[in-house]
């Protein structure tokens, strides 16, 4: 199997905070892994690809100072939220690509609201 | 800008019926193609993915590829009500693993 867990699944903040969202490949190694944000009815927007060991490949618009992305291990990433504004509130979904297949595998996500 | 174009819909079918679900790229160079299924409020979940021109069956589900014409599609025979969802067509192109999706179809099915 190649299933992949986020915590929290949901998150409500004030303002002004940070919040940090894990992502782990249980049952494979994940080289990369990938951020998502999505807002409603809207698709998936690529936020980085994480690769274990190194430096964050952060997409177009993406403030690499405000979403902190650590990988440090093949089962590990984490993106946290500096500084938090409401319009920073959506679905955030981390994806694990298996080194062996180009397939990613989802988590279920993490809704963070912002007040 | 490389894009991923769907038809937002909402496609409609009864059940029992085939829904074709349909999926265009920009990128000439893209090697793998993938098709997502996200129920809302939910993250996606592989359905099934395809790298080479033709059909791919698994279950009631058919992919279809054609390179030349930059086009992918998704069949779903016996369509369930259980099927409604929005379904995502993602392509990967040849410079890494990153993913494009399209902004998904909505399909419904009716019993």
């Amino acid at each position: 199997g190649a299933v992949v867990s986020q915590h929290p699944s949901r998150v409500i903040c004030k303002s002004g905070t940070s919040v940090k969202i894990e992502c782990r490949s249980l049952d494979f190694q994940a080289t990369t892994m990938f951020w998502y944000r999505q807002f409603p009815k809207q698709s998936l927007m690529l936020m980085a690809t994480s690769n274990e060991g190194s430096k964050a490949t952060y997409e177009q618009g993406v403030e690499k100072d405000k979403f902190l992305i650590n990988h440090a291990s093949l089962t590990l990433s984490t993106l946290t939220v500096t500084s938090a504004h409401p319009e920073d509130s959506s679905f955030y979904i981390c994806s694990a690509r298996k080194s062996s297949y180009n397939e990613q595998f989802f988590g279920p996500g993490t809704r963070l609201t912002v007040l | 800008q490389k894009e991923v174009e769907q038809n937002s819909g909402p496609l409609s079918v009864p059940e029992g019926a085939i829904a074709s679900l349909n999926c265009t790229y920009s990128d000439r160079g893209s090697q793998s193609f993938f098709w997502y299924r996200q129920y809302s409020g939910k993250s996606p979940e592989l359905i099934m993915f395809i790298y080479s021109n033709g059909d791919k069956e698994d279950g009631r589900f058919t992919a279809q590829l054609n390179k030349a014409s930059q086009y992918v599609s998704l069949l779903i025979r016996d369509s369930q009500p259980s099927d409604s969802a929005t379904y995502l067509c993602a392509v990967e192109g040849e410079s890494g693993y990153a993913l494009n999706f399209g902004k998904g179809t909505s399909l419904l099915v009716t019993p």
